[in-house]
């Protein structure tokens, strides 16, 4: 049992490429969430989704996209990187139901856009 | 506007004292309370949470307490101890999770 893993752990990017971050989850998880959490800022919702094949924005959604095409995976994308996108990225999951609605996260991956 | 807020950004104690980290909120819509811990190059992990029904839950050494009117919560641990040193982020719910800045707590041996 992985629980959450994200890939890459690490990238550098250059300003206007684009890169796909993947989270999975082997808990069966109904819920899936992406985070950024930056200096100063605590972890913000950028998208979430409650069920596969549906996704919806969080608190900063602009500049990224989401897919959730299979229960397990939630991808993140990056179009055209920007400066303002580096950031640890977190992804986390959860059960849709149950009485304590904690997430599980994944280890997170460090981005950096040149 | 940042709906949760952890005012202090870092907290030293000595080992075996009691380790006090305090949240507030402005949304009184949020129903569900939670604290995470977290360590360098990892993820957060779930420590303890609490219902809006309730004003205080336990779990060994932790107890969160809310209090509601003051749309407050706070996170005591007792005794505390080295391991503790981590972040400690406090979150609500509602829908969305909204999480606070973070108390970096510094448990000194």
């Amino acid at each position: 049992n992985a629980g959450v893993t994200q890939t890459p752990k690490f990238r550098v990017l250059k300003t206007g490429q684009s890169m796909t971050l993947l989270c999975a989850q082997d808990m069966n998880h109904e819920y899936m969430y992406w985070y950024r959490q930056d200096p100063g800022m605590g972890l913000r919702l950028i998208h979430y989704s409650v069920g596969e094949g549906t996704t919806a924005k969080g608190e900063v959604p602009d500049g990224y996209n989401v897919s959730r095409l299979k229960k397990q995976n939630f991808l993140l994308g990056l179009e055209s990187a920007a400066p303002s996108q580096t950031s640890v990225y977190f992804c986390a999951s959860r059960y849709a139901g149950g009485p304590y609605n904690e997430q599980f996260f994944g280890p997170g991956t460090r981005l950096t856009v040149l | 506007d940042q709906q949760v807020k952890q005012n202090s950004p870092s907290l030293s104690v000595q080992e075996g004292r009691i380790s006090i980290l305090n949240c507030d909120y402005t949304n009184s819509m949020f129903d569900y309370f939670l604290w995470y811990k977290k360590y360098p190059a990892e993820g957060p992990t779930f420590l303890i949470s609490i219902s809006s029904i309730k004003d205080k839950n336990e779990d060994g050494r932790f107890t969160v307490f809310l209090n509601k009117s003051a749309k407050h919560l706070s996170l005591h641990i007792v005794p505390s101890q080295p391991g503790d040193s981590a972040v400690y982020f406090c979150a609500a719910t509602a829908v969305q999770f909204y999480f606070g800045t973070g108390t970096s707590l510094t448990v000194i041996p």
